[in-house]
């Protein structure tokens, strides 16, 4: 599609239950970023694909926190074991690849997903 | 590392007015884009300037780069009530090579445009 997709647009889950998150993408493009926004404004990278493989996971929590980007699915983005600290709007983006030199490309967000940890 | 410091905090100003709103940053940079984010969306992508260039316009939008000084500014003319927004700078520190690379965002100018 033209936009990117986020869903559920909001989640609520009881502490120490899980949660998925799913994101499509703008058809065509290769990158996909999860950022995690807390008090309507620090962004917080967590993780980038190249299509299907993880570009960057520099700022995934290690323990509890995954995600996938598999052919002809949605990208996901679970929280294990969720803590109250991880309420948050979580959006995703995704860009095109120009392949060659320094991309400046764009990033095109989704409307988020907000998650509410009780 | 913070990058992208973003000031005023909030901006107030009447329709007509002009706004600007600045966006300090740390480290060396590919390029350094502006977002604007309305209540309960997503970021909107408004402008990208490349670290070679100085200056960039689009419609309303005037964006300046200061490399030496690692600053930049976003200026919006004739100001209109749609404007009310928050306005987010964000750096891409990556290293080129063909790759696209995560950003580094502020902490945003929230900007009220009053009618």
């Amino acid at each position: 599609g033209e936009e990117v997709a986020q869903t559920p647009k909001h989640l609520v889950r009881g502490e120490g239950q899980k949660a998925k998150l799913y994101c499509a993408p703008i058809k065509g493009h290769s990158y996909v970023f999860w950022y995690q926004q807390v008090l309507k404004n620090e962004f917080k990278f967590l993780i980038s694909f190249q299509n299907e493989n993880v570009f960057d996971e520099t700022g995934m929590p290690k323990e509890r926190f995954s995600a996938k980007c598999l052919p002809n699915s949605p990208c996901s983005l679970e929280i294990q074991a969720t803590k109250l600290e991880d309420s948050a709007v979580y959006f995703c983006a995704s860009s095109q690849s120009r392949g060659r030199g320094p991309s400046n490309q764009p990033q095109h967000f989704g409307d988020g997903t907000r998650l509410s940890i009780l | 590392s913070q990058q992208g410091e973003e000031d005023p905090q909030a901006l107030s100003i009447q329709e007509g007015e002009n706004a600007t709103m600045n966006c300090s940053y740390k480290t060396s940079i590919n390029n350094l884009q502006w977002y604007r984010q309305n209540s309960g969306r997503g970021l909107v992508h408004l402008i990208l300037i490349r670290s070679n260039e100085r200056e960039k316009h689009s419609g309303r939008l005037r964006v300046t780069l200061d490399t030496s000084k690692k600053s930049s500014s976003l200026l919006i003319t004739a100001s209109r009530a749609a404007d009310t927004a928050s306005y987010f700078c964000a750096t891409d520190e990556g290293r080129g090579g063909g790759s696209n690379y995560k950003l580094t965002f502020g902490k945003g100018t929230l900007l009220t445009v009053n009618p």
